[in-house]
């Protein structure tokens, strides 16, 4: 069975460019979660969505940042523009709503120069 | 607001012996759950065990176990047995399981590096 699928696994970008990250979730599961990992920060919930539905995006650092889900097998965050200090691995993940059990994904490295 | 607190930034163990991560948090959820993550070097999150606030037995998952005090609400990992590619970070994480405030939303602590001697 195919976990979740993220992609790219890493990017490299200059300041002040817009990046995408994108997150396929496992086939029928219905809730979403995009989380950010810092060292200064640890892991961190960015936004989470319940059958394409954004629930909680209070964890999105500013209007840089934004996250869609715009079909149950799809969603993507971007940040424009970015900044150095966006730097960051980012996690997708995904679960069935009720079910505690979130499965990762592999992560996107992301490195604002 | 849910707080997960890992105290031990490092812990070494000998190869097969067992070890004990520790994980304290603090919620005001009634109902609410604990996980544990492996995240070794290569940078994936692997699930490793869940605890329901209202389960009576201590969750067991292979060589892991979790071992929750709810009354001084701390959710210990036990790993007996410790092989070398147990050497990885290790994070204790919660959610509110129904209704309250941080419903699906997973509170990590800072994490555990474990390392395994042979």
């Amino acid at each position: 069975d195919a976990g979740v699928i993220q992609s790219p696994r890493h990017e490299v970008t200059e300041m002040g460019q817009e990046v995408t990250l994108r997150c396929k979730p496992i086939s029928g599961h219905n809730s979403l979660f995009w989380y950010r990992q810092t060292m200064m920060r640890g892991l961190e919930l960015l936004i989470y969505f319940n059958n394409n539905v954004p629930i909680d995006d209070s964890g999105m650092p500013e209007d840089r940042f934004s996250a869609k889900m715009p079909n149950a097998s799809f969603s993507t965050l971007k940040i424009q523009p970015s900044e150095p200090r966006d730097s960051a691995v980012y996690f997708c993940a995904s679960s069935l709503v009720g079910q505690p059990k979130q499965f990762f994904g592999p992560g996107t490295r992301l490195t604002v120069l | 607001a849910q707080k997960i607190t890992q105290t031990q930034p490092g812990m070494f163990v000998q190869e097969k012996e067992a070890v004990t991560l520790d994980c304290t948090y603090d919620t005001s959820d009634q109902s609410y759950g604990l996980f544990w993550y492996k995240q070794p070097s290569s940078g994936e999150m692997i699930f490793l065990i869940y605890q329901g606030s209202y389960d009576e037995q201590n969750a067991t998952e292979g060589r892991y176990s979790l071992n929750f005090q709810k009354a001084r609400k701390s959710a210990n990992l036990v790993i007996s047995a410790s092989q070398l590619g147990d050497s990885a970070m290790y994070f204790c994480a919660m959610k509110a399981n129904a209704g309250g405030t941080s419903y699906g939303k997973l509170t990590f602590g800072q994490g555990t590096i474990l390392t395994v001697h042979p």
